[in-house]
């Protein structure tokens, strides 16, 4: 199973500040997937990125899909109070269950807090 | 209008007994998910189902039982309730495919004592 490591797992900032986390891997994926996940909610979809290089904007967000599809990150400009949350990336596993399906796995996320 | 809803919100229990959480998409998709919070936010998917069909089963202890009365409900009983099963427990649905998104719920938290 493909793995991916979320770096880092903890960031406090003023707001105002610009912030970049970054969501790693040893393998390539097909696409990935970044989610917000606020407290007491589930995590919600913020962008999928699928083209090696390819970058996405979302607002004060940018996301960026690594040449290699090994990597990628989400650049926040400005930070928010409202920008705080646990911020996940997903993408394939790589293996094929018995029933036919590939499974999405998940990073540790990254605890982002902004404090105004 | 909320698009998955699981019930309970709160589940506090002891050791030992049998509970169920309910789960319901109103998006029309096909996958229905279970997925696993634990205390560290690390997030792991238990069951998937597509059209009332099991597709995805991960290693989690035979105690952990999900149903799928039709492709819109997605239920998940747990006998026997251990320590270690508290959690957040997330109920999640898509279209299927690894880059369909996944909608969730908002979480039932499960405290065993």
């Amino acid at each position: 199973t493909q793995l991916l490591e979320q770096s880092p797992q903890f960031l406090s900032i003023q707001e105002g500040e610009n912030l970049t986390v970054y969501c790693n891997s040893s393998s390539v994926f097909s696409s990935l997937q970044w989610y917000r996940q606020e407290p007491g909610e589930g995590p919600v979809l913020l962008v999928t990125v699928v083209t090696g290089g390819e970058v996405k904007k979302l607002k004060r967000l940018t996301f960026q899909f690594g040449d290699a599809r090994k990597d990628s990150s989400l650049h926040i400009t400005a930070a928010q109070p409202g920008d705080t949350g646990l911020y996940l990336c997903a993408g394939p596993s790589g293996k094929i269950t018995q029933g036919g399906s590939e499974k999405l796995v998940f990073g540790k996320g990254t605890k982002l807090t902004v404090n105004p | 209008d909320t698009a998955v809803s699981q019930t309970p919100k709160y589940l506090v229990t002891q050791m030992g007994n049998d509970k169920s959480i309910k789960c319901e998409q109103n998006l029309g998709h096909d996958t229905m998910y279970w997925y696993k919070q634990d205390s560290k936010k690390f997030l792991k998917i238990m069951f998937s189902y597509n059209n009332k069909e099991l597709i995805i089963n991960e290693t989690v202890p035979n105690r952990f039982s999900p149903k799928s009365p039709d492709k819109a409900h997605l239920n998940l009983h747990i006998n026997s309730l251990e320590l270690g099963d508290s959690a957040v427990y997330f109920c999640a649905s898509s279209q299927g495919g690894t880059r369909s998104p996944l909608h969730f719920g908002n979480g039932t938290r499960l405290t065993v004592t």
